[in-house]
């Protein structure tokens, strides 16, 4: 039974490129979360989705930043016009639909580490 | 003030010891409790998660939840060097469905 699947996991990247970090969340689950980890700090969730659904972007930056689910396929993150900013671990975690969102437990992919030249 | 507050460590104890981790919470109306462990380069782990008030025992690990005093502990008996990693708080709040995760505990089982 796999686990929660990201590529690539290492991505390298010239400031102005486009970043797209893909994410295949476990069997059964069908809820999607992004975060996003720069070293010495804590991860900070960025984006919330189901299936064809944004359910909370609050944590997503304004600009250069997207994020899709669609109904066949794996969860998009994608980054316009990196900057070196940008670089940091970006882990999706998924859970199951159990219709108790609040409680339900997040399982980690192993994360795309993306590095801006 | 961060939703979730951890010691950054790093907390050292020798092998075999009970390793005592701690966090605290802004939000007293934060329902759901987890801790993860990490080990340097890879991705977070699920240890346990508590709902209610008390202690809740998995094995070697326990974690205790006192919502009125809002924190959420996780001790680890019989500690082993394998132990040695950073271990992340996180909360679901009241409202709204995010993970707030503390900055993490670094531990280092001595052998």
């Amino acid at each position: 039974n796999a686990g929660v699947m990201q590529n690539p996991r290492h991505l390298v990247r010239r400031r102005g490129q486009e970043a797209r970090l893909r994410c295949s969340p476990m069997k059964g689950h069908s809820h999607v979360y992004w975060y996003r980890q720069l070293p010495e700090e804590g991860l900070k969730f960025m984006v919330y989705l189901q299936k064809e659904n944004i359910i909370d972007e609050s944590g997503m930056p304004k600009e250069r930043f997207s994020a899709e689910f669609p109904k066949e396929g794996p969860s998009i993150l994608r980054i316009q016009q990196v900057v070196r900013g940008d670089s940091a671990a970006y882990f999706c975690a998924s859970s199951p639909e159990s219709g108790l969102w609040n409680t339900d437990t997040q399982y980690f992919g192993p994360g795309t580490r993306l590095t801006v030249l | 003030q961060k939703e979730v507050e951890q010691n950054s460590g790093p907390l050292s104890v020798p092998e075999g010891a009970i390793a005592s981790l701690n966090c605290t919470y802004s939000d007293r109306g934060s329902q759901s409790f987890f801790w993860y462990r990490q080990y340097s380069g890879k991705s977070p782990e699920l240890i346990m998660f508590i709902y209610s008030n008390g202690d809740k025992e998995d094995g070697r690990f326990t974690a205790q939840l006192n919502k009125a005093s809002q924190y959420v502990s996780l001790l680890i008996r019989d500690s082993q060097p394998s132990d040695s990693a950073t271990y992340l708080c996180a909360v679901i709040r009241g409202t709204g469905n995010q993970f707030y995760f503390g900055t993490g505990t670094s531990l280092t089982v001595i052998p």
